[in-house]
């Protein structure tokens, strides 16, 4: 069984650009949630896809947006990049319902100039 | 509204000696608790969850968390760490659609 896969594993980008992360979750996952750590901060919650629906949001602007394909694997979408924006990003997948386990990938360390 | 407290930033400990990481939470909604390990440059690991029944909890790597509904906490404990516990611990409530509510973490600290 794999695990969690994120890539690419770092990225840099200028304020203004966007970028566009990915995440393939754990075989027989249909859910997945994607977390924004800043430096020295717990994950925040960002969103959930559930069967390629959103179906939870953090408190996060639009300009952060997301996709779910019919393998369950994930994209996060940020617009018009600020400086804050400087985080490591976290894809966890989970078979679904309020009690599945999370299981996290590696993260993508994102740095905004 | 959910929001985890974890009560200390770092706990600095000697080998071998026990350690108990602190993490208060208030939830309005049922409680789902967690504990999770990063390593550094590394991705979260589930450590142990309380989701109903013995709030005696236990998780891998020889650590335990005790969920008190009446003081509305879940520490985290182990009777003897070693050099390899030393990590970024992190509790967290929640779960399902609204995603897992996070505290700022404790580092834990193994001292020779």
């Amino acid at each position: 069984e794999t695990g969690v896969t994120q890539s690419p594993t770092h990225l840099i980008k200028t304020r203004g650009q966007q970028v566009t992360l990915r995440c393939s979750s754990q075989s027989g996952h249909n859910t997945v949630s994607w977390y924004q750590q800043a430096l020295g901060q717990g994950p925040q919650f960002i969103f959930q896809y559930y069967r390629e629906e959103e179906n939870g949001r953090g408190n996060f602007p639009p300009r952060f947006s997301g996709l779910q394909f019919p393998n369950y694997s994930s994209e996060l979408n940020v617009n018009a990049l600020e400086l804050d924006d400087s985080a490591l990003y976290l894809c966890a997948s989970a078979r679904g319902g309020s009690t599945d386990t999370q299981y996290f990938g590696p993260g993508t360390r994102l740095t905004v100039l | 509204a959910q929001s985890v407290t974890q009560l200390d930033s770092q706990v600095p400990v000697f080998e071998e000696a026990p350690v108990e990481l602190r993490c208060n939470y208030s939830s309005s909604v049922s409680v789902y608790l967690f504990w999770y390990v990063q390593y550094p440059n590394q991705g979260l690991q589930l450590l142990l969850k309380y989701l109903s029944g013995s709030t005696l909890v236990k998780g891998i790597n020889g650590f335990e968390a005790e969920f008190n509904k009446s003081q509305t906490s879940f520490h985290l404990r182990k009777p003897s760490v070693h050099i390899s516990d030393t990590a970024e611990y992190f509790c967290a409530v929640g779960g399902g659609a609204d995603g897992l509510t996070f505290g700022k973490g404790t580092h834990l600290i193994i001292q020779p």
